[in-house]
């Protein structure tokens, strides 16, 4: 069963600190894995796909780790804004549809 | 930016009775998904849909799913005779290609409840 794991949280965090995430996946042919954020009760939205080198965003970098089939998301300077759940996804390729962790809670509180 | 628009935004029915959910698509966009997520749990993959059939469907998606594009825009999903347990958010979603290189697009679901 391809599996993607996620810490739910919640990390509550003052504004301005730098937060990580990380997120394991069982399927290692998984080709491609991205980090979607989820507002409550809204549609997912992709915040940015995470490459093997490494790839930054404005605050926010993400990391993939093959060897240990890991994936990070490091935010820095929080803001209250970026109060939501973060998810961790994997495209499997050849299931043709995206994997979905359960997702992590972050609340930036003033 | 373009947007993936769902119909109706919450849909309320009794057990047994059939529901068609809707969707139109991104205009440009090949593929098409729909996904659900019950309420605390993940986002879970029920089919995608490309060149007029299905590509790709969960165990999930059994024979009381079905989808069709019945004209050149709506994409719609039909539960046959709902149960409880398939009360849940709805997503449909779209891509202009195939997920490796091409952004997912979610529409903002349809929320099913089944009393």
């Amino acid at each position: 069963r391809k599996e993607v794991e996620q810490d739910p949280g919640p990390f509550n965090v003052p504004e301005g600190a730098t937060v990580a995430f990380n997120c394991t996946y069982s399927n290692s042919a998984s080709q491609s894995f991205f980090w979607y954020r989820q507002d409550c009760r809204k549609e997912p939205k992709l915040l940015m796909s995470v490459y093997s080198s490494g790839n930054e965003d404005g605050r926010f970098t993400a990391q993939l780790n093959r060897a240990s089939q890991y994936i990070s998301l490091l935010i820095r300077d929080s803001k209250l804004s970026d109060s939501a759940t973060y998810l961790c996804v994997a495209y499997g390729g050849s299931q043709g549809n995206l994997i979905f962790g359960k997702g992590t809670k972050l609340s930036v509180k003033p | 930016e373009p947007e993936v628009t769902q119909t109706p935004s919450h849909q309320v029915t009794q057990m047994g009775q059939e529901v068609i959910l809707r969707c139109v698509p991104i205009s440009n966009h090949l593929y098409f998904y729909w996904y659900r997520q019950i309420l605390g749990q993940k986002v879970e993959f029920l089919v995608s849909f490309y060149n007029n059939e299905i590509s790709e469907k969960s165990e999930i998606f059994d024979d009381q799913f079905s989808v069709e594009r019945p004209d050149g825009s709506n994409f719609t999903l039909k539960i046959r005779s709902t149960k409880l347990e398939d009360s849940a958010m709805y997503f449909c979603a779209s891509s202009e290609g195939r997920l490796t290189n091409e952004k997912l697009f979610f529409g903002s679901g349809t929320q099913l409840s089944v009393l």
